[in-house]
């Protein structure tokens, strides 16, 4: 069965990055994009991009762009979503999902807290 | 951007209720609109894509409609396992964009 399984909770600084991990099985890794999205704590959903896996292309939301980095690993079946400046209003939890044609299973999401 | 919003932000129903849920889009996204369902510290769930087409394993008291820029997601008998939030979300142009979420909560 499909399985995302992604890294654990971080705590970090302002000013400084976070590297989230996903690690995809029970599919073939290159066959879909993987979005990330985030939700804030009580809040709603908030999508920032996509990795294309097999060629490594992305596409980012204008919001994050220049904060933003999606790569992958097609190795270990792994992608990894790195934000760096991490300010307060970055606190969220953070989900790799699939994409095949429509955002069809999710990770079980990473809570990154972003506080001095 | 296309903005998405949903009514109510709020429901309250009963066991046995039917409920609809409205999403409607600032622009046409034709077809292009998924429903999805979350319970408090999970990841959402696919319920619905392009409008109206039933995620497998999903009950059939689940029903979406809808085109163009009005959307609407219904449950004919609500159950015990359905009081959650529920968030649209188009995937017709980038960046895609989700509701706000709309809370059923027992009556």
């Amino acid at each position: 069965q499909v399985q995302l399984v992604q890294s654990g909770a971080e705590l970090k600084k302002p000013g400084a990055s976070v590297k989230v991990s996903c690690k995809a099985s029970g599919y073939i890794f290159i066959d879909s994009y993987l979005h990330w999205v985030r939700q804030a704590p009580g809040q709603g959903l908030e999508w920032m991009g996509w990795i294309n896996p097999d060629s490594g292309g992305t596409n980012y939301a204008q919001k994050f762009q220049g904060r933003v980095t999606m790569t992958t690993d097609t190795s270990i079946s792994t992608a990894y979503m790195e934000l760096s400046r991490l300010r307060s209003n970055d606190t969220a939890v953070y989900y790799c999902v699939r994409d095949v044609e429509v955002l069809d299973f999710w990770g079980q999401g990473t809570l990154v807290t972003v506080s001095s | 951007d296309i903005q998405m919003t949903q009514s109510p932000s709020t429901l309250s129903a009963s066991v046995g209720d039917r409920v609809a849920i409205t999403c409607r889009a600032s622009q046409s996204i034709t077809n292009y609109l998924a429903w999805y369902q979350q319970k408090p510290g999970k990841a959402p769930n696919l319920l619905i894509y392009e409008a109206s087409s039933l995620d497998s394993g999903v009950p059939s008291r689940f029903s979406g409609s809808g085109s163009g820029t009005e959307f609407t997601l219904t449950i004919s008998s609500l159950q015990p396992d359905d009081f959650a939030t529920y968030y649209c979300q188009q995937y017709n142009s980038y960046p895609w964009t989700f509701g706000q979420g709309t809370k059923v909560e027992i009556k």
